[in-house]
């Protein structure tokens, strides 16, 4: 089976611009979570889709979004964008989210 | 509330020497306890996971890891370092629309 992926996997954007990262989840999987992990702030949860619905969304401002398609792949927006948006976006799915998470190799963004 | 505490943040060990790596977490139930490991630039992999059962959890690349109920500890331990090991580990706990993961330990392994 096919891994998750994550395109693109780099970005360079400017500030105030917004971006749109997308995810495939593996086949089967249903689930599937967005994380933002920086050096100082490690792993951050960002939200959680499941079935096309959003289940569960960490503290991050309303400019961070995500939707998840009919075919479980998943797309996350960040408009707006601050120099401290630059980070590596992770995406993770799983079955139906009470079991094993597995990672994508991630989007690094960089916000100049 | 759910925490984990990886209290090493970075640690260096001679190739093929052993390694145990700290885990510390709070959570209100049995909880779900997972390693994953990430090299530069990379998403991260896993390594090995406990839901129940057996304390001591077999993962890939030599690895296992011991769940403690009494000490709230998921330590991970490799007998044998290979310079491939070095990386980031990350301990996390809790279920995928509830999980925390912890700060991370960055393994160096010496010649």
């Amino acid at each position: 089976k096919a891994g998750v992926t994550q395109t693109p996997r780099y970005l360079i954007k400017t500030r105030g611009q917004q971006v749109t990262l997308s995810c495939s989840p593996i086949s089967g999987h249903r689930s599937v979570s967005w994380y933002q992990q920086t050096p100082g702030q490690g792993l951050q949860f960002l939200f959680e889709y499941f079935s096309e619905t959003q289940r569960n969304k960490g503290n991050f401002p309303g400019r961070f979004s995500g939707r998840q398609f009919s075919n479980s792949r998943s797309e996350m927006n960040v408009s707006t964008l601050e120099l401290g948006d630059s980070a590596l976006y992770l995406c993770a799915s799983s079955i139906d989210g009470t079991d094993t998470q597995y990672f994508g190799p991630g989007t690094r963004l960089t916000v100049l | 509330a759910q925490s984990v505490t990886q209290p090493d943040i970075h640690i260096t060990v001679s190739e093929g020497a052993s390694l145990e790596l700290r885990c510390n977490y709070s959570y209100g139930a049995t909880p779900y306890l997972f390693w994953y490991v990430q090299s530069p630039g990379q998403g991260l992999q896993l390594l090995l996971k406990y839901f129940s059962g057996d304390t001591l959890v077999q993962g890939i690349k030599g690895f296992e890891a011991e769940f403690k109920r009494s000490q709230s500890s998921f330590n991970l331990r490799k007998p044998s370092v290979h310079w491939s090991d070095a990386a980031e580990y990350f301990c996390a706990v809790g279920a995928t629309i509830d999980m925390r993961f912890g700060a991370g330990t960055r393994l160096t392994v010496k010649p």
